[in-house]
Parts: structure tokens; C-alpha cells; sequence
């Protein structure tokens, strides 16, 4: 079974700086895609940010990018020139290729703060 | 709006009581993905469509519960003489890739 784990329930940053957030995870699986999900105070869960394993490269939308460390089972995402509607539940999430079917395995969550 | 939609977004019953929810995933999606999320915690799964087979369910899924996905369109989560631990915010998720899924708002239930 996979695992994933988010250590730190609370992030702050002050607005424009840098802040990462944590995630590792357990799989005995060679395939698969991790995710960083954000959700608003309205609950509805959207994709921040996409990693394939099989890729070295780490993934970068906009202003969110991952440091994906395969060996040591980590996966951080950083948030560079953090904007106080990045102040959301950010949710680390696993899913294992072949016959999963695609279900997500989520972490605990962390919430972000952001200072004006 | 063409993104996923549920119904109702609240609902409060009373302990014993049944209750269903709906999902109407976007329109060219084959899976339907539902999830438990209870406070402070992140999703966890509850059972898969595709089309209209369920293919997975949750240990989490008990026997009170139930989920249809008639036509492979929609998708109905039925939850039977419900208990104070089911309170809870449902979600459901549709996807054309497996590795790419659309959430819904999400059904936040009580149970009181």
C-alpha cells in the first residue's frame, strides 16, 4: 500500500518570498505520478502541479515548481513570490500507473499562511 | 460551467436516516472517482467508475454503503441508516486520463 506523508501541518511565508512545502511518500511501485493539489476555503480541490516518475526533470508551472528527489521518496513543492491567494490547504498526492486505476492516495495537508 | 458538479452541497439528517448524493461529471469523462474527506484531513478514496462499472471499492465503502453509475454518465452515492461517523464531505472526481482528475465542490454531510 502507498503512503503519503506531509510533516508540517503549518506553513507561513511573507508575501513575495519563498516558502516549500513537504511531502515523502512510501510505494514499492516503479511507475507513478505524484501531485501537489490546492483547496480554497470552497473546498473544491484543484491541480497545482504534475510529476511522471519516470522523468527526471522537475515540474514547474508558473510560479510552482517540485524538487523531486526519486531515491529519497520526496517531493516538495516550492511557491517563489508567494501572493496572499496562495494562502489555501495544499495536499500532496500519489497515484500508482498500471491497474490503480488511477486513484490518489492524499497526504495530510498543510496550510499555508501568507504575510502582508 | 462545464467542470464537475454535485448535489446537494449540504445536507444534514438525522442518525439513522439514508441519503444520496449526486455527481455529474464533465461530459466526455469515462472515470468517476468518489472520496471521503473529513475535517483536517486529506481525501481518502472511496470507489472508481469506469463508465458504468464500478471497478474498485474502498474497504472504507461499507456495506451501508452504495454507489450506481447508470449509463456511465452520472453518478449516485447512497449511504444507509447513516451514523454520526459518516459526517464527513463527499467528493467526486471525473477524469478522461488516470492521471489527471477534476474534482467537484463536493457534498459536506452532517449527521446529527
Amino acid at each position: 500500500a502507498q503512503t503519503v506523508t506531509q510533516s508540517q501541518p503549518e506553513m507561513s511565508v511573507q508575501e513575495a518570498e519563498t516558502v516549500t512545502l513537504s511531502c515523502t511518500y512510501d510505494t514499492s511501485e516503479s511507475d507513478y505520478y505524484l501531485f501537489w493539489y490546492k483547496q480554497p476555503p470552497s473546498r473544491q480541490m484543484i491541480l497545482v502541479i504534475r510529476q511522471e516518475a519516470y522523468k527526471q526533470q522537475n515540474a514547474t508551472e508558473n510560479r510552482f515548481s517540485v524538487n523531486f528527489q526519486k531515491a529519497a521518496k520526496s517531493f516538495s513543492l516550492k511557491i517563489s513570490d508567494s501572493q496572499l491567494g496562495d494562502a489555501v490547504m495544499y495536499f500532496c498526492a500519489f497515484y500508482a500507473g498500471g491497474t490503480s486505476y488511477g486513484k490518489l492516495t492524499f497526504g495530510q495537508g498543510t496550510i499555508l499562511t501568507v504575510h502582508p | 460551467d462545464t467542470g464537475v458538479s454535485q448535489d446537494p452541497r449540504h445536507k444534514i439528517t438525522k442518525r439513522g436516516q439514508n441519503v444520496t448524493f449526486r455527481c455529474d461529471p464533465i461530459s466526455e469523462h469515462n472515470r468517476l472517482y468518489w472520496y471521503r474527506q473529513t475535517l483536517g484531513q486529506g481525501p481518502e478514496f472511496l470507489t472508481y467508475f469506469q463508465n458504468e462499472a464500478q471497478l474498485e471499492k474502498s474497504r472504507l465503502l461499507s456495506d451501508r454503503f452504495s454507489a450506481e453509475r447508470p449509463k456511465g454518465s452520472f453518478s449516485t452515492l447512497e449511504i444507509q441508516r447513516t451514523e454520526q461517523g459518516d459526517s464527513a464531505m463527499y467528493l467526486c472526481a471525473s477524469s478522461y486520463r488516470a492521471d489527471e482528475q477534476f474534482f467537484g465542490p463536493g457534498t459536506r454531510l452532517t449527521v446529527l
